[in-house]
């Protein structure tokens, strides 16, 4: 499979400062996620866009939270203010929709591991 | 109760043994499953999909699902100690692609 890029991988930023992470899905992947995941905790998921849009975000932290996925390629999530809670790994994920076995097996980039100082 | 339970460990192993993992799930109409595989500090790798009732076989790894008693199943097979990791069970609800991870379950395969 080809990969899922992201970048940064790793983004140290102080407290209330404004910081934003990048995802480049697999082509042809309409289904992209992002999810947050914790240290010794599952990803939970922050958003999901079917193509362009919105198709779940109730999880994000819609105060301090944003994401967008213009033309339904690329992505980029954005949190401002950053608080010290903030602190985990950012990981992108890509799917199909439909197919034969569901199209549903998500392939992840390699995660943006943020720390909040 | 959450969607997605795994018992999170360490479950210890000797190597060559069978590592043998549970997970379970709340939405009975649930259609997909997902077992991933996660070093530290790294993310997380797909290693088996399942879909329907029964055993499917790849290699080390075999997953188990059943439907009726809503829990799914992973064996690794003469477990070697780079199985060492943390196994993330995901489960995708009938309604679109909605994929929920449990809390994971870590591994230690010792020499």
């Amino acid at each position: 499979e080809a990969e899922v890029a992201q970048s940064p991988r790793y983004k140290i930023t102080e407290k209330s400062q404004a910081v934003a992470f990048w995802c480049d899905p697999i082509s042809g992947r309409a289904t992209l996620y992002w999810y947050r995941q914790i240290l010794g905790q599952g990803p939970e998921l922050l958003v999901r866009f079917q193509d362009e849009s919105v198709v779940d975000d109730s999880q994000l932290p819609k105060d301090r939270f944003s994401a967008e996925r213009l033309k339904g390629v690329d992505s980029t999530l954005k949190i401002q203010p950053a608080e010290l809670g903030d602190s985990a790994m950012y990981l992108c994920a890509s799917s199909r929709t439909g197919g034969a076995s569901g199209g549903t097996e998500a392939f992840f980039g390699q995660g943006t591991r943020l720390t909040v100082v | 109760q959450k969607e997605v339970e795994q018992n999170s460990g360490p479950l210890s192993v000797p190597e060559g043994a069978i590592a043998s993992l549970n997970c379970t799930y709340s939405d009975r109409v649930s259609q997909s499953f997902f077992w991933y595989r996660q070093y530290s500090g790294k993310s997380p790798e797909l290693i088996m999909s399942i879909y329907s009732n029964g055993d499917k076989e790849d290699g080390r790894f075999t997953a188990q699902l059943n439907k009726a008693s809503q829990y799914v199943s992973l064996l690794i097979r003469d477990s070697q100690p780079s199985d060492s990791a943390t196994y993330l069970c995901a489960v995708n609800k009938a309604a679109g692609n909605k994929l929920t991870f449990g809390g994971g379950t870590r591994v230690l395969v010792k020499p």
